[in-house]
């Protein structure tokens, strides 16, 4: 089963938007809304930011937010602050023999 | 407040085995499962299977499949990961994560352990 493919790299200016993009297949983001986006500082866990494509655990900010077209789910951040730089990553429920795939990452800069 | 603590760092030859331990803090260990993620120096994430802490069933990718087994002690809240026949591609911190199903297998891991790293050299 191969990744998802996400952009090696975005970035913005602080208190601008920016979209990064994770697309995948039929097999997985086109048939499941189980889409989830991880972020990660440096020698840190990831941290969950979104679930379930659109879904925003409690306490995170709701400069988070994520969607779904097709067989491409989007993370959006509005407001960027410094603390957003970080790798961020998608991840999806998959019909293959490994269930679970992970995207190969973005680096947000944030200028 | 839920936390999950794993074992420390292990040095190990190409070959061996390394199994490493996740305890579980601040929450009902049964009703959820518990998943492992690995990601090799400056690399990504990579999923390596999953383990029901109410059941024991288990899934586990295709790549490390026959390698691999993941179990659970109720007794003491704590996951197992243990890796065999390692190789030097096996080095990464190895992270567990609760998953937010507990009988079935899904991408949202709500929190994660702290890693541990694992270097396999000769």
């Amino acid at each position: 089963q191969s990744a998802l493919t996400q952009p090696a790299s975005v970035s913005g200016s602080p208190g601008q938007s920016i979209t990064m993009s994770c697309t995948g297949t039929s097999s997985d983001i086109g048939s499941y809304n189980y889409v989830s986006w991880y972020q990660q500082h440096p020698g840190k866990a990831p941290k969950l930011l979104i679930y379930d494509v659109k879904n925003r655990p409690s306490g995170v900010s709701s400069r988070f937010s994520g969607s779904k077209s097709g067989n491409t789910a989007s993370l959006t951040i509005s407001g960027l602050q410094a603390e957003d730089e970080a790798d961020y990553y998608c991840s999806s429920y998959t019909d293959s023999n490994t269930p679970v795939i992970f995207g190969g990452g973005t680096t947000l800069t944030v200028l | 407040q839920v936390q999950l603590v794993q074992s420390g760092a292990e040095v190990k030859r190409p070959g061996a085995s390394v199994k490493v331990s996740c305890k579980a803090y601040g929450y009902k260990f049964n009703g959820y499962g518990i998943h492992w993620v690995r990601q090799a120096p400056g690399q990504g994430l990579e999923w390596m299977g999953w383990i029901s802490a109410y059941n024991g069933n288990t899934d586990y990718a295709q790549k490390v499949q026959g390698r691999v087994t993941m179990t659970t002690d109720t007794s003491t809240s704590t996951a197992y990961m243990e890796l065999r026949s390692l190789r030097s591609d096996d080095t990464a911190v190895y992270y567990c994560a609760r998953g937010t199903t507990v009988t079935t297998v899904n991408s949202d891991f709500d929190y994660w352990g702290q890693g541990t790293l694992v270097t396999v050299s000769s």
